[in-house]
């Protein structure tokens, strides 16, 4: 089944850019995966459905501040013009015939 | 717009049984979807339990094959999990969630079970 690694923490100032990466394992390099923020204490809210080539589809209500972008097994969620509510735990999710997989989520704070 | 509700009991007696019920409103559970549970233990990342098809297909966590029962109950518009033989480690607060298209794209609130005696 596939693997998905995130690095556990990422920090950026209030109004610029961060890029968190979610990488697939090795044979499942071209797999849809999914964007999701959990923000302290509330529910996962789905972002944004990513494709191998870097198209993607958000959810209803998302930002245009939120975008994504993939090369190879690597895939991206771009965050321009940091706002606080932006600090949160960031899943990304895939899915195989019979089972589902979520990274170990990356930690964004906004300084 | 489609909106889950997980409910159930807040505490749990060691070796017993953990059962939640997800109502779901703005959408049909006979529609095309997954409806599936996600637990997430104090301070730990989210993990797939296990999820029923529209067609009532289940597919299953490996690791927590042997003790999961996922049920749709189409005259409630609700689907169920059962969770046997818990132990602490099953302390977590549960989700529900529907993938309508490949990815969960809609969460329910979340419930926290404490498995204690």
């Amino acid at each position: 089944q596939p693997v998905l690694t995130q690095s556990s923490s990422a920090s950026a100032s209030l109004g610029s850019s961060v890029k968190l990466t979610c990488t697939l394992s090795s044979g499942h390099t071209t797999y849809i995966i999914a964007w999701h923020q959990q923000q302290p204490g509330k529910a996962p809210r789905f972002l944004m459905k990513l494709e191998g080539s870097g198209g993607y589809n958000k959810g209803s209500g998302v930002p245009d501040r939120f975008s994504g972008s993939s090369s190879g097994a690597d895939r991206y969620l771009t965050i321009s013009n940091l706002q606080f509510e932006d600090e949160a735990d960031y899943y990304c999710e895939t899915w195989d015939s019979n089972t589902r997989v979520f990274g170990g989520g990356t930690k964004l704070t906004v300084l | 717009q489609v909106q889950l509700q997980e409910s159930g009991p807040g505490l749990v007696k060691p070796s017993g049984t953990l059962s939640l019920i997800c109502g779901v409103s703005g959408v049909s559970i006979s529609s095309r979807a997954w409806w599936s549970w996600v637990r997430q233990s104090p301070g730990r990342g989210l993990e797939w339990i296990g999820e029923i098809s529209h067609s009532g297909t289940t597919s299953y966590n490996p690791s927590l094959q042997r003790r999961i029962t996922i049920s749709v109950d189409k005259s409630k518009n609700q689907f169920s999990l059962n969770l046997s033989s818990v132990t602490a480690a099953d302390t977590a607060v549960y989700y529900c969630a529907r993938a309508a298209d490949g990815s969960f794209t809609d969460w329910g609130q979340g419930t926290l079970v404490t498995v204690s005696s």
